[in-house]
């Protein structure tokens, strides 16, 4: 069976500090990993996915993950947090023919 | 090239009554899949179309169903709306089915209030 637990429901941190939203996932199979963002009244939007190779992953705004299968865990981390990175973030497993979603971490970026 | 639309992107009703939702792929994007998202349960899968097939079904009571058109259009229904069916559904096409490859890409969604 697949899950994802996303530690942290809400994260808060300083503009131009450090971004570290956890995820850990369970996957009977090698698992295909991906994190998106909601921002308010929108969609998801893809940051970012693992599937094979590198194990270290960049996306989009300046976000990047490492997937450690050791630790089971894919966690996004970008240097420098901008106000415009505060939104909804999601962790996502995939095997088989489905998607599991984590429960989400809210992300406040403070002045 | 255009996104993945969703009407509508608001719609209330009310208890007893049924909706219907709709969902236009990205071009060429021939699997749809939808999901509710409600802050309690969070995202859940509900199902996924290809070739007009369903080829993969969620947890959800048979009240929810869907169906997929030769143009890859998609639409789901939800009938005898009940008070937990308030939701933000959000439909998801890929080129091909079989999310473990493909990437799924989100449209807007349709926010439901059921009073």
């Amino acid at each position: 069976a697949q899950s994802v637990t996303q530690l942290g429901s809400h994260v808060s941190v300083s503009e131009g500090a450090l971004v570290l939203l956890r995820c850990n996932y369970s996957s009977s199979v090698p698992p295909y990993l991906f994190w998106y963002v909601q921002y308010p009244n929108q969609g998801l939007q893809l940051l970012l996915k693992y599937t094979t190779g590198a194990t270290l992953v960049k996306g989009i705004n300046g976000f990047e993950a490492e997937f450690k299968k050791s630790e089971t865990s894919f966690h996004l981390t970008k240097p420098s947090a901008h106000m415009s990175d505060a939104a909804e973030y999601f962790c996502a497993v995939s095997a088989g023919n489905q998607f599991y979603f984590g429960t989400g971490t809210s992300l406040t970026v403070i002045p | 090239k255009a996104g993945v639309t969703q009407t509508p992107r608001y719609l209330i009703k009310t208890r007893g009554q049924q909706v219907t939702l709709s969902c236009s792929p990205i071009s060429g994007h021939r699997s749809v899949s939808w999901y509710q998202q409600t802050p309690g349960q969070g995202l859940q899968f509900l199902f996924e179309y290809f070739s007009e097939t369903q080829r993969n079904k969620g947890n959800f009571p048979g009240r929810f169903s869907g169906r997929q058109f030769s143009n890859s259009r998609s639409e789901m229904n939800v009938s005898t709306l009940e008070l937990g069916d308030s939701a933000l559904y959000l439909c998801a096409s890929s080129l091909v089915p079989g999310s473990t490859v493909e990437t799924q890409y989100f449209g807007p969604g349709t926010r439901l209030l059921v009073l």
